[in-house]
């Protein structure tokens, strides 16, 4: 069946990095666009940026320019998030999801990302 | 990039039918019809259940139906179920996406 399977939760410090994969089966990995949203406890999600895995074109919000990367590496048909300088604030649910159709079906588990000081 | 209005709570008995409301601007839901909804339960992902403003994904019942009105866009659970119970977001596509701040639906 189509699923999008992200990597594990992670704890970081303030001022890290940290990465987040996005593994793809099921369906042609560059077919489809693939959108990052993170979502804090509590509060409703948040758009980070978007990437086409057939060629590698990106788009982020602007509150992440200059922080966030995304990438792709269609032999393991997997996306990968990168955040840098990372803050209290980023502490949250990180979800990968799938795009058709301006919408977004088919959604990872979730990766819970904790920013300790 | 700010948020879309939503209505923090709402309430519906089992059978009877609620709607949620979701308040943009004319640069994003009222420029695009590009709305979706999307259900989520507590610790789960976010499931669609609405994109285009009124089409559903295959698999997500006729009782989950979507319009819009200018800036305001809705989504209308009609036939109350318990399992509705959750928290609701749409999202609008503008060249970027932005979602609402979320209703949670309670069925009582």
């Amino acid at each position: 069946q189509v699923q999008l399977v992200q990597s594990g939760a992670e704890v970081k410090k303030s001022g890290a990095s940290v990465t987040v994969s996005c593994k793809a089966s099921g369906y042609i990995f560059i077919d489809f666009d693939i959108t990052w949203v993170r979502q804090a406890t509590g509060q409703g999600p948040e758009w980070m940026g978007w990437m086409n895995p057939n060629n590698g074109n990106t788009a982020y919000a602007q509150k992440f320019q200059g922080r966030v990367t995304m990438t792709k590496n269609t032999s393991t048909n997997t996306a990968y998030m990168d955040l840098s300088d990372l803050r209290s604030d980023d502490t949250a649910t990180y979800y990968c999801a799938r795009v058709i159709n301006r919408g977004m079906d088919v959604w990872g588990q979730g990766t819970t990302v904790t920013v300790s000081s | 990039q700010s948020a879309l209005t939503q209505p923090r709570s709402v309430s519906g008995s089992p059978g009877q039918s609620v709607t949620i409301s979701c308040t943009g601007t004319s640069s994003d839901v009222g420029g695009y019809n590009y709305v979706s909804w999307y259900q989520q339960h507590p610790g789960k992902a976010p499931q669609l259940l609405i994109y285009d403003v009124t089409k559903r994904p295959s698999g997500v019942p006729d009782r989950f139906s979507g319009s819009k009105s200018g800036n305001t866009a809705s989504l209308t659970i009609s036939g109350l179920q318990v399992e509705d119970e959750a928290d609701y977001y749409c999202c609008s596509y503008a060249g970027f996406w932005v979602f609402g701040g979320g209703t949670q639906l309670t069925v009582l």
